[in-house]
C-alpha cells in the first residue's frame, strides 16, 4: 500500500544521545516535511524539503537536522537529544509544495 | 505566538446533528486553509481545503466557510456520524512552505 513509513514507532532515549528518525515515502512526492506534535500546541513544522537535494527550516528547527539525498527518504536527526524534544514526530509528504500533505503514523519519542 | 488557534479543545454532538468546528487566525497572508482529521495512533489525514479567495467549499457532508474580515473559518459536518469522532486540526499555508496548525478540537459524536 502506497504511503509514508516512519521508523521507529516509539523510542526511549537518554539525554545527550544522537537519534535519527526515518521517513520513507513511495508516492514519488516532491515535498516532504517533519512536524512535532505537543499537547496544546498542535503540529509545528521543524524542517521541510521542496525537492530532493534541498531543505529548509520550519517554525522550530533548533536541535534538529535533515537531509534529502533522494526523493523517497527524509531522515530527521537529533544530534544531542534533550528532554524538551520529547514529543510525537510526524513525517509528511505532498506532490508539490502548497498541496495537502499525506502523513505517516508518527514516532513517539521520549527523552529521559 | 500561535498564528492559527482552535479555542475549543473538545466538542460533543449527537449523531445526525450538525458539528461546527471553529478556527481563528492572525496572519492575513495565508493563501490556503486546510482541515485534517486525526484518529488515535495515526497520522492526520487531509479532509478539505479552501483558498483565501473563496468563502465556501463543500465536499459531501463537509463544508468549510471562510470569513476573511473576521479571520475566522469553520468546518461544518452534516449529518454527524460516530465515525467522525476524531481530533480535527485546521491549518493555514502561505509562501508554499509556511504551514501553521491549530492545537486541534476533539469531536465526539454520540450514537
Amino acid at each position: 500500500i502506497a504511503g509514508i513509513t516512519q521508523a521507529p514507532t516509539s523510542q526511549i532515549l537518554a539525554a545527550g544521545r544522537r537519534m535519527t528518525l526515518r521517513c520513507t515515502q513511495d508516492m514519488r512526492h516532491n515535498a516532504m516535511y517533519w512536524y512535532r506534535q505537543d499537547l496544546g500546541l498542535g503540529l509545528r513544522l521543524i524542517h521541510y524539503s521542496n525537492t530532493a537535494g534541498t531543505t529548509g527550516k520550519g517554525e522550530v528547527p533548533d536541535g534538529y537536522s535533515v537531509s534529502r539525498a533522494n526523493t523517497d527518504d527524509f531522515p530527521l536527526t537529533l544530534a544531542s537529544a534533550v528532554p524538551s524534544q520529547t514529543s510525537v514526530y510526524f513525517c509528511a509528504s505532498s506532490e508539490t509544495p502548497n498541496q495537502p500533505q499525506h502523513f505517516g503514523d508518527g514516532t513517539r519519542l521520549s527523552i529521559l | 505566538d500561535q498564528q492559527v488557534k482552535q479555542n475549543s479543545p473538545s466538542l460533543s454532538v449527537q449523531e445526525g446533528r450538525i458539528s461546527i468546528l471553529n478556527c481563528d487566525y492572525t496572519n492575513s497572508m495565508f493563501d490556503y486553509f486546510l482541515w485534517y482529521k486525526k484518529y488515535p495512533a495515526e497520522g492526520p489525514t487531509f479532509l478539505i481545503s479552501i483558498s483565501s479567495i473563496k468563502d465556501k467549499n463543500e465536499d459531501g457532508r463537509f463544508t468549510v466557510f471562510l470569513n476573511k474580515s473576521a479571520k475566522h473559518l469553520s468546518l461544518h459536518i452534516v449529518p454527524s456520524q460516530p465515525g467522525d469522532s476524531a481530533v480535527y486540526f485546521c491549518a493555514g499555508i502561505y509562501n508554499f512552505n509556511k504551514f501553521y496548525f491549530g492545537s486541534g478540537t476533539k469531536l465526539n459524536v454520540k450514537p
